[in-house]
């Protein structure tokens, strides 16, 4: 199975400050089949990016992906109140579909 | 605007079968594949299997032998079961839309194996 390692844990930034969330994956994931999920609590995972860098239908185009192979990164240009949340990478490259540990996006 | 709900007992005994629906409105179960997935209370994320609305499925190895899936095309639902739960099966399990990645979810249904 494929691991994903997304990096830092936790991420404190400011509104208007550019994020840059991490996800490495242990061996390539085929034709980038990476996907970026925003979680908040209490409620389920919502769909920001897939193909590494296709932004889903109403993300808003702050949301940005890129990478390939093992290393992906999600990148949020100007951080809006709303942005400050969980967010998960996921593999659908190859079976089983597998989840990054998730990086915790804080307000400083 | 396709919505899923997920149905089913929150508290289940152990070593008994965790039962689910996934109820799909504004669109057709036709055509798509759909997704089981649970998240333990306060920890990430795990995919457990689809189903194709024609029936064929695909599950987590490790889940393989206690999981079954199956669809109701005529009421635009699909089902889990899992069976042989321990306290570990405890998690808010989501339905979603997708084979591959998941842009349609349901809010999820907490489930606790306890006696």
């Amino acid at each position: 199975e494929i691991v994903l390692t997304q990096s830092p844990g936790t991420l404190s930034l400011s509104p208007g400050e550019r994020a840059t969330l991490s996800c490495r994956a242990s061996q390539s994931v085929s034709s980038s089949y990476l996907a970026w999920y925003q979680q908040k609590p209490g409620q389920a995972p919502r769909l920001l990016i897939y193909s590494a860098s296709s932004r889903a239908i109403g993300i808003p185009d702050r949301f940005s992906g890129s990478g390939s192979g093992t290393d992906v990164t999600l990148t949020i240009s100007r951080l809006e109140p709303e942005d400050f949340a969980m967010y998960y990478c996921q593999q659908y490259g190859s079976s089983p579909y597998t989840f990054g540990q998730g990086t915790k996006l804080e307000i400083k | 605007q396709v919505q899923l709900q997920e149905s089913g007992p929150g508290l289940v005994k152990p070593s008994e079968t965790l039962s689910l629906t996934c109820t799909v409105s504004g669109g057709s179960i036709n055509s798509h594949y759909w997704t089981w997935i649970r998240q333990p209370p306060g920890k990430g994320l795990e995919w457990i299997g689809y189903i194709y609305y024609s029936g064929s499925t695909n599950y987590n190895f490790p889940l393989k032998s206690r999981v079954i899936m199956s669809v109701d095309t005529s009421k635009n639902q699909f089902s889990l079961k899992l069976s042989s739960v321990t306290a570990a099966d405890t998690a808010v399990y989501y339905c979603a839309r997708g084979g591959a990645f998941f842009d349609y979810w349901g809010q999820g249904i907490l489930v606790t194996v306890s006696s």
